[in-house]
């Protein structure tokens, strides 16, 4: 069984419309995040959820937001989507521990608007 | 704030060793990490390292840690083709118990039969 899966594996669509990604783990993990990773395969994050608290990346435009409805998922939804939300975004989940944060990740989402 | 700095590109020929290097701003992470991305995948954990460690050696994986100077290196010795792939590595961002990771921009790893 895959420990964090993520649908669909591609998503392309038009500027403007409203999407989302959906986000699993079976892992029995506290926290989930996304990141993005840009066309240079630069990393960010762009949120982390744990036990109903949100952590929001202030860099994050707010037709982003994640949805959690319940301890094992965590899904995206973007808005009026733009061309430069085009990249690929990583689901991920870990522990809770104050100390050792081992990220597992999902094999991620190539988000493409024309 | 934090930032974790990693040469991007690093190309070497199959059987020698690789030596992919990072250096990190927050002297008070507790744990780093190396991370792999294979073409199409998402990351995964390859290694880590508790900060009062000096060394830690796994099969072909070498990390060293000089917190002196705030460097990481991963070595992979013996590099395969099917170790082509992108390496990230990784620190604790400050944050409390929800402190998340803090990634470099990642070194792509190219192994030439």
């Amino acid at each position: 069984d895959t420990a964090v899966s993520q649908t669909p594996k591609y998503l392309v669509t038009q500027m403007g419309n409203d999407k989302s990604i959906k986000c699993e783990q079976n892992l029995g993990h506290d926290t989930m995040y996304w990141y993005k990773q840009d066309s240079k395969k630069f990393l960010k994050i762009m949120f982390s959820y744990n036990n109903k608290e949100l952590i929001i990346n202030e860099t994050v435009p707010n037709r982003f937001s994640p949805k959690s409805p319940d301890k094992a998922h965590l899904n995206l939804h973007i808005n009026s989507l733009e061309l430069g939300d085009s990249a690929v975004y990583f689901c991920a989940s870990s522990q809770d521990s104050p100390i050792n944060e081992k990220l597992f990740f999902g094999s991620g989402t190539q988000l493409s608007v024309l | 704030g934090e930032d974790v700095e990693q040469s991007l590109f690093l190309s070497v020929r199959e059987g020698d060793s690789s030596v992919i290097n990072c250096t990190y701003t927050d002297s008070s992470s507790t744990y780093l990490y190396w991370y792999k991305q294979e073409p199409g995948a998402g990351l995964q954990l390859l290694t880590y390292i508790f900060s009062n460690m000096d060394m830690k050696q796994d099969q072909r994986l070498t990390v060293l840690l000089n917190k002196k100077d705030k460097h990481l290196s991963l070595r992979i010795a013996d590099t395969q083709t099917g170790d082509s792939a992108i390496y990230f590595c990784a620190e604790k961002g400050y944050g409390g118990s929800q402190g998340n990771l803090i990634f470099g921009k990642g070194t792509k790893l190219s192994v030439k039969p």
